[in-house]
């Protein structure tokens, strides 16, 4: 099993549509990151959380530690939210990440 | 925000030639940069943590002899893909360790894409 878990694996939305992606975690962690991944390669950090909740346009993630669980909302989703959104944690002690597998978001026009 | 650069983005070398890729934090300094390895529609592996004047410490099953890296400077660190072979080919992100505003956090490079015929 891994360390981190995303759901849903993929997610076909229409334009506009409220998005959620989840990501569970089974270890103690110090931070938890919110990555985009567009389809050219790069990656993007969108979030880093170690509690509560963060706002960036219309991204929002939340993470509730004592559930081990963050969530990834988009508002009014676009066509160039299309991505693939990757959850990943530093473990308490660590210094280098663990990746959860990704949710691949396609939102038709 | 930080910047970390990759160079070259795509690369497409012969199999049994040695091909190295850079990573540079633009904009700050990094003492701890990492290497991954992504092979398509899969997440990162992480390859190996490089801290700046010392060896590499490599995850279990990469052979440190194969993906060379170096860390030569607070603000460059390469990997160098030995006697390369096809099944080498894969996608190689790095990504630099900072600390902002008290936290620590890494910033990524936007990735190599390797290919060996």
């Amino acid at each position: 099993k891994n360390e981190v878990e995303q759901s849903p694996q993929n997610l076909t939305a229409q334009e506009g549509e409220f998005i959620t992606i989840n990501c569970s975690y089974s270890v103690g962690i110090s931070a938890l990151h919110w990555l985009q991944q567009h389809p050219g390669g790069g990656i993007v950090s969108l979030f880093m959380l170690s509690s509560g909740k963060k706002k960036h346009g219309r991204l929002i993630a939340t993470i509730n530690i004592q559930e081990k669980h963050s969530s990834l909302h988009i508002t009014a989703s676009h066509p160039r939210d299309s991505a693939v959104y990757i959850c990943a944690v530093r473990r308490t002690g660590a210094n280098n990440l663990f990746f959860g597998t990704g949710t691949r978001l396609t939102v038709i026009p | 925000g930080a910047v970390v650069s990759q160079h070259p983005s795509r690369v497409i070398c012969k199999s049994g030639t040695s091909v190295k890729i850079e990573c540079r934090s633009l904009d700050f300094q990094a003492t701890t940069m990492f290497w991954y390895r992504q092979f398509p529609k899969k997440s990162l592996m992480l390859m190996a943590t490089s801290n700046e004047g010392s060896k590499a410490t490599y995850e279990q099953g990469v052979e440190k002899d194969k993906f060379l890296i170096n860390h030569a400077s607070l603000t460059l660190s390469t990997l160098t893909v030995t006697s390369a072979h096809p099944e080498d080919s894969s996608f190689y992100i790095c990504s630099a360790g900072a600390r902002t505003s008290g936290t620590d956090t890494q910033y990524f490079g936007p990735g190599t894409r390797l290919t060996v015929l």
